[in-house]
C-alpha cells in the first residue's frame, strides 16, 4: 500500500479482555516497528522486527504483550487480560531497512475500561 | 539509555513568523529524525538527519553530531505547522529511536 496501514483505529475493550492490533507496513519494507504513546507524551518503543524475526523486544512492558510478523510483512500486536493503563495509541511503523527513514501509521487507539 | 531534551516546550507563534527548535542528547548517535505530529495524532517524518543540513520547503534542519544537538527551523510559518515536533535518536547499541521530549507549536493567525 502507499501508507502504514492500521487497524482498528479505535478499539474499547473491558478490563481482562485479550486485543488484537493489525499493521499492514509499506510494501517492501523489512524493518517493522511498534511504539506506544500516551496522553501528552511522545512515542515510546515497544519491539523491532526485521523480517519475520523479533530483533529486539526489549520495550514490551511485560510477558502480556507479544507482537508476531509471520510471513515479514503484516504484524500483529497482541494484548492478554488488558488493564486500563494499557490504554494509549499504539503507533506501527516500517522502513526499508533498519535504519532508514521510518514512516508511521496513523495508529489504533485503545481503551481499556 | 540516552536522553533527548527538546526545547522550548511549548511555542505560540503568529502567521508569518520565524521559528528555531532545539534537540539535545547526552550520547553519539547513529541516526536523528525529526517528525510532525498534527493535531490529529499522525506522525510525519520531516527529515532523516544524522549529520549536516538538510532544507525542504520552509523547513530546514542542521545536526551537529560532534556536539549532540541538531536544530529544526521553520519559517514563515502557517497555521498548518501547528503540532507538536519531536526529534528521535538512534545510537549504536540500540536498535530503537528514542524520541524526544517535544515542542508544542501553535501558530495563530
Amino acid at each position: 500500500g502507499a501508507g502504514v496501514s492500521q487497524t482498528p483505529s479505535n478499539k474499547v475493550t473491558e478490563k481482562g479482555k485479550y486485543v488484537e492490533l493489525r499493521c499492514d507496513p509499506i510494501s517492501g519494507h523489512t524493518a517493522l516497528y511498534w511504539y506506544r504513546q500516551s496522553l501528552g507524551q511522545g512515542p515510546e518503543f515497544l519491539i523491532y522486527f526485521q523480517g519475520t524475526g523479533a530483533a529486539d523486544d526489549s520495550g514490551l512492558p511485560n510477558d502480556r504483550f507479544f507482537a508476531v510478523r509471520p510471513e515479514g510483512s503484516v504484524s500483529t500486536l497482541k494484548i492478554q487480560r488488558t488493564e486500563r493503563g494499557d490504554s494509549a495509541v499504539y503507533l506501527c511503523a516500517s522502513s526499508l531497512t533498519f535504519g532508514n527513514t521510518i514512516y508511521f501509521g496513523e495508529g489504533s487507539w485503545l481503551t481499556v475500561v | 539509555g540516552i536522553q533527548v531534551e527538546q526545547s522550548p516546550p511549548d511555542l505560540i507563534l503568529q502567521e508569518g513568523a520565524n521559528s528555531t527548535l532545539r534537540c539535545n542528547f547526552s550520547d553519539s548517535v547513529n541516526n536523528l529524525q525529526w517528525f510532525h505530529q498534527n493535531p490529529w495524532g499522525q506522525l510525519i517524518n520531516l527529515f532523516y538527519i544524522p549529520s549536516g543540513t538538510k532544507q525542504n520547503g520552509r523547513l530546514s534542519a542542521t545536526t551537529v553530531a560532534t556536539e549532540r544537538y541538531s536544530l529544526l527551523y521553520i519559517s514563515s510559518s502557517q497555521t498548518t505547522d501547528s503540532g507538536v515536533y519531536f526529534c528521535a535518536v538512534e545510537t549504536g547499541t540500540a536498535s530503537k529511536l528514542t524520541f524526544g521530549t517535544g515542542t508544542r507549536l501553535q501558530v495563530t493567525l
